[in-house]
């Protein structure tokens, strides 16, 4: 079984599209999390939530809306898609505990391209 | 903003060699990661180093930490064809309201050439 997983692996959109990527993790985590890695493979995180609730947003253009429906699922939303959104967009979930903080899982990714 | 930097940017060594990479940050933390990324894959962790740890041991790898001088760094020893992939490092800040948040380095590419 996967523990993060996320759909599509591919999407190939026009400016301007409204789409939507999906996340599910199976291990129980109470946080889950959206990292967005650019052309130079840096990457940096985009929001996080904890049990449903919002609790990262990291400036991202309100074109892009997280929903998390139940603490397994994390979707991302992207209205008006343009060429900047164009990279790979990363879930990952990890059980924070205060001071034993512990690894993150990563799914495989998504590779927006917007044409 | 950006946290770490890495260095090398890249690194190619042969297969039997021990690679070295440092990973730099800027803020308080309360743990260092590092991940592995073979390419169009996704992040794998690696290991963990909680503040106040100075070493870790996994397998073939050791991971140093300086928090004085807010500095990290990954030994592979004996390296493999299979090592080769993209390492990142990534801090947690220190505080209780993180949750995890991880901040990477700009990662290191490393190749290991049979």
């Amino acid at each position: 079984d996967t523990a993060v997983s996320q759909t599509p692996k591919y999407l190939v959109t026009q400016m301007g599209n409204d789409k939507s990527i999906k996340c599910e993790q199976n291990l129980g985590h109470d946080t889950m999390y959206w990292y967005k890695q650019d052309s130079k493979k840096f990457l940096k995180i985009m929001f996080s939530y904890n049990n449903k609730e919002l609790i990262i947003n990291e400036t991202v253009p309100n074109r892009f809306s997280p929903k998390s429906p139940d603490k397994a699922h994390l979707n991302l939303h992207i209205n008006s898609l343009e060429l900047g959104d164009s990279a790979v967009y990363f879930c990952a979930s990890s059980q924070p505990t205060g001071i034993r903080e512990t690894e993150a899982f990563f799914g495989q990714g998504t590779r927006l391209t917007v044409v | 903003s950006q946290q770490g930097e890495e260095d090398p940017q890249a690194l190619s060594i042969q297969e039997g060699e021990n690679a070295t990479m440092n990973c730099s940050y800027k803020t308080s933390i309360n743990n260092l990661q590092w991940y592995r990324q073979n390419s169009g894959r996704g992040l794998v962790h690696l290991i963990l180093i909680r503040s106040n740890e100075r070493e870790k041991h996994s397998g073939r790898l050791r991971v140093t930490l300086d928090t004085s001088k807010k500095s990290s760094s990954l030994l592979i020893t004996a390296s493999r064809a299979a090592d080769t992939a993209s390492y990142f490092c990534a801090t947690v800040n220190a505080g209780g309201t993180s949750y995890g948040k991880l901040t990477f380095g700009q990662g290191t590419i490393l190749t290991v050439h049979p």
